[in-house]
């Protein structure tokens, strides 16, 4: 079984700050990695994948990967209270077999 | 639209009873997979269906019984559950091998 490591947190900024949230995995082989961000009792909704070495931005948010040093993270730019959550990264496997870490619970204080 | 739909939302079940989780999609994905999630831990993956065929089981037991009827709809059976069974049931799908999952809302799941 492949690992993907997170820091458990809680991450705390405060409002308007960069959060940033990091993610190594052990399978030197992985080529797609997610971020998934999940409310207490909802399901995990995906917010950012990428394929390739760098950076990747959507809106607010930046994803990046490294993978000479198998690292991915997720920057969150103008935290806002709303993204007080649990994001989990994710590492596809060979075979289609996603991965995931034990997530990283972000409390953003207004 | 990326919408995976799941039905029941909550279901409470005997451990002798029979039950079916349902999960359909319309975004022409042709990978559909079943998770398992505790309280405070990551989602465990079950099974896995592509292109209707069970590529993988991640050694369930024979309890839990999937099937795949059509390339929109992943059913997953229910049997002789154990309390330890409650979690929350969570359905994906992906437009193929490798590319990324989204998830329906779940079927929170009670043994009792």
């Amino acid at each position: 079984q492949k690992e993907v490591e997170q820091n458990s947190g809680p991450l705390s900024v405060p409002e308007g700050a960069i959060a940033s949230l990091n993610c190594t995995y052990s399978d030197r082989g992985s080529q797609s990695f997610f971020w998934y961000r999940q409310y207490s009792g909802k399901s995990p909704e995906l917010i950012m994948f990428i394929y390739s070495n760098g950076d990747k931005e959507d809106g607010r948010f930046t994803a990046q990967l490294n993978k000479a040093s198998q690292y991915v993270s997720l920057l969150i730019r103008d935290s806002q209270p709303s993204d007080s959550a649990t994001y989990l990264c994710a590492v596809m496997e060979y075979g289609n077999k996603l991965v995931f870490g034990a997530g990283t619970i972000l409390r953003v204080k207004s | 639209d990326t919408e995976v739909t799941q039905t029941p939302k909550h279901l409470v079940m005997g451990m002798t009873n029979k039950k079916s989780l349902k999960c359909e999609q319309h975004m022409g994905h042709r990978a559909m997979y079943w998770y398992k999630q505790k309280a405070k831990k990551p989602p465990e993956l079950m099974f896995v269906y592509s292109y209707e065929k069970l590529s993988i089981n991640e050694s369930v037991p024979s309890r839990f019984s999937p099937e795949c009827p059509n390339s929109s709809l992943l059913n997953l059976h229910l049997h002789a559950l154990q309390p330890e069974d409650s979690a929350l049931y969570l359905c994906a799908s992906s437009p193929g091998r490798d590319y990324e999952q989204y998830f329906g809302p779940g079927t929170r799941l009670t043994v009792t």
